[in-house]
């Protein structure tokens, strides 16, 4: 059965830097486009960032280009986002979820969650 | 302010039929597929209907979406419970090159 699991979330001072991992496994990895979502407490989602089934194209929301990054190893079955210069307002549940082979917002599983707290 | 614009809330009585909207712009719900998500509290959300109108395994056929020019909407019918939850469009925008999603819709079953 499809599995993701993030870890990697935490407590990190304002202008920080940490690594979310999303380990994927019951499917074949390297044929999905990957995306990761957020959802500040009591808000709606967001959408982050998204990388093609190859590794080969990344897309960012514009709230985190550039301060962001995501990768993707498809012979670890892994997810990644290196977000660095964090702000409050990165203060989220971020999940992992699932594409499809295109970068459409087709996300048939999720993870289920890793709290990252951005504060002093 | 979300790129996609849904009502803040919803309601509905049992057996009822609800519908929520989910309104966008030429670069994102009138050229690309919409996307329709259920949250229920304290879990990750689930995928409700893709494609505009596709449901996937499991969902309930009380579920429906559809699609005309920038607008979609997702209906519910035989309102129950159990779909007190709340609920989230999104698309891919051309424009910005990303996923939007809509405010999100939270429903309350009287």
């Amino acid at each position: 059965q499809v599995q993701l699991v993030e870890s990697g979330g935490g407590v990190v001072q304002p202008g920080g830097s940490l690594t979310l991992s999303c380990t994927a496994s019951g499917f074949t990895f390297s044929s999905y486009a990957m995306h990761w979502v957020r959802q500040a407490p009591g808000k709606g989602l967001e959408w982050v960032a998204v990388v093609s089934y190859d590794g080969g194209n990344k897309y960012y929301a514009g709230s985190v280009k550039g301060r962001f990054t995501v990768s993707k190893d498809n012979s670890k079955n892994t997810l990644s986002l290196q977000m660095g210069s964090l702000r409050a307002e990165d203060t989220a549940v971020y999940y992992c979820a699932r594409g499809d082979s295109s970068l459409r917002p087709h996300f048939d599983y999720w993870g289920q969650g890793t709290l990252v707290t951005v504060s002093s | 302010q979300s790129v996609l614009t849904q009502p803040p809330s919803a309601s509905g009585t049992p057996g009822q039929r609800v519908t929520i909207s989910c309104s966008g712009s030429s670069s994102n719900s009138g050229t690309n597929y919409v996307y329709w998500y259920q949250q229920l509290p304290g879990t990750a959300p689930k995928l409700l209907i893709y494609r505009n109108y596709q449901r996937p395994s499991g969902v309930p056929d009380r579920f429906s979406g559809s699609k005309s020019g920038t607008s979609a909407s997702l209906a519910i019918s035989g309102l129950r419970s159990e779909d007190e939850a709340d609920y989230y469009c999104a698309a891919w925008d051309d424009s910005l090159s990303g996923v939007v999603f809509g405010g999100g819709t939270k429903l309350t079953v009287l």
